[in-house]
């Protein structure tokens, strides 16, 4: 199975901070990356896909990037709703896997 | 508008069946594959399998033994059953759309597993 490793755990930022969460894949998965943003006692929600493409109706502070077996998502300027659990997730291969997550809060 | 609903019940007694239903609207099962997806309470999620738009499935080969997903596209509903529960089975249960990735997904469903 591909391992996807998210970093860091967690973190806290400011209002307007830029925020960079990264994820690797144990092997290369060629852009078959998607991130998803998980508020409490909700189910996620596709933020990324494809490792760049932006889901519709996403704010465009949310980005993605990378190649290979690294991939980052970053929020530009960080808002008070932005707060939550971050996924990322390899679909290149069954079993498609997750990140452990990375639980981002306003400072 | 596109909706997915799970239901189920909601405690299971050790070592017996879960069966939940995903209930879909909005789009064709044979138009969309959907996943099943868990997440252990304050954990992480887990892949479990996939009932495809044509009808085949795959599963998590962790779980392969003791899954099976089926459908009734005349319902537009998906099901889900797992033998053997154990504790560790205890987890919110979610179905999901295959848009090449996971656009759409349910409100999930609390399955615990306990005498």
């Amino acid at each position: 199975d591909i391992q996807m490793t998210q970093s860091p755990a967690s973190l806290s930022a400011s209002l307007g901070e830029t925020v960079t969460i990264q994820c690797r894949a144990s092997e290369d998965i060629y852009s078959g990356l998607a991130w998803y943003q998980q508020k409490p006692g909700k189910s996620p929600q596709l933020l990324i896909y494809g490792a760049s493409s932006l889901q519709d109706g996403v704010p465009s502070r949310f980005s993605g990037s990378g190649s290979g077996t690294q991939y980052s998502l970053k929020i530009s300027s960080m808002q008070t709703e932005d707060e939550g659990v971050y996924f990322c997730q390899q679909g290149l291969k069954y079993p498609y896997t997750f990140g452990a997550g990375t639980k981002l809060e306003l400072k | 508008e596109v909706q997915l609903k799970e239901s189920g019940p909601g405690l299971v007694q050790p070592s017996q069946t879960l069966s939940l239903t995903c209930t879909v609207s909005g789009f064709s099962l044979t138009d969309y594959s959907v996943h099943w997806v868990r997440q252990p309470p304050g954990k992480g999620l887990e892949w479990m399998g996939v009932m495809w738009s044509g009808g085949s499935t795959a599963y998590n080969s962790a779980l392969k033994s003791r899954l099976s997903i089926s459908r009734d596209t005349s319902k537009s509903q998906v099901f889900l059953k797992m033998n053997s529960l154990q504790t560790e089975d205890t987890a919110i249960y979610y179905c999901t759309r295959d848009n090449n990735y996971f656009d759409y997904w349910g409100q999930g469903v609390m399955v615990t597993v306990s005498s």
